[in-house]
């Protein structure tokens, strides 16, 4: 079964609202977390580095008053959209690597769709 | 820094086909290298791996062998069917340091399968 969980799968969501992703590691604690995005027939970019405890990392070019990241428990890390435009329209995914970072799992990614 | 440079696609086979998808990386270190696989309108799952030169990783036919000497990890699959239309996606790992549990991708190369 799963060991991350991401939600919601898909959503659409109207110009200038936010919406807010979560991704939760389900049999272990994530202290790191990480954020990528898929443009459509693209690969995966990383935007950012969620910490637990402490605040994100984020890429360059990524936006941190648009994407905010907020780790606030070992399982638990949420992504939230912030006046969402439609080019912000893309595949969000989340990973979380074992103890030894060897093993990344990811989640099932969310499809956003902004209108 | 790191890259991982994947063969241009889209691939287009007929069933039973062989198949092979280059795959070419940068690292500093010995970093682990992975192929992930992603069916239309899902996430990404992790398809095979290998962590250390001349591993072969295998899964549901595919195959890859870490070469140093070569850095490479080419996908294979002696007989494709329809089912492994997908995207699929080479990628590396550091483990360790600042780079822990960062993946690095490719560009990803589309796999279509005609009966």
């Amino acid at each position: 079964g799963a060991v991350v969980s991401q939600h919601p799968s898909r959503v659409i969501c109207k110009s200038g609202t936010s919406v807010k992703i979560e991704c939760r590691s389900l049999d272990f604690q994530a202290t790191t977390m990480f954020w990528y995005r898929q443009f459509p027939k693209q690969s995966l970019m990383l935007m950012a580095t969620s910490n637990e405890g402490s605040k994100a990392t984020y890429e360059q070019g990524v936006e941190k008053d648009k994407f905010l990241i907020n780790h606030a428990s070992l399982t638990l890390s949420t992504l939230t959209v912030t006046s969402a435009h439609p080019e912000d329209s893309s595949f969000y995914i989340c990973s979380a690597p074992s103890r030894g970072g060897n093993t990344i799992y990811f989640g099932e990614g969310s499809w956003l769709t902004v209108v | 820094g790191n890259s991982v440079t994947q063969m241009e696609g889209p691939v287009t086979l007929s069933e039973e086909a062989f198949l092979t998808i280059n795959c070419t990386y940068t690292a500093t270190g010995y970093p682990s290298l992975f192929w992930y696989v992603q069916y239309p309108g899902e996430g990404l799952q992790l398809l095979l791996k290998a962590t250390k030169a001349d591993d072969k990783g295998s899964n549901k036919g595919f195959e890859a062998t870490y070469r140093k000497e070569t850095t490479s990890f080419h996908l294979e699959k002696g007989s494709v069917q329809v089912s492994d239309s997908a995207v699929y996606f080479c990628a590396l790992i550091n483990a360790g340091g600042t780079s822990y549990g960062k993946l690095t991708f490719g560009q990803g190369t589309i796999l279509t399968v005609h009966p």
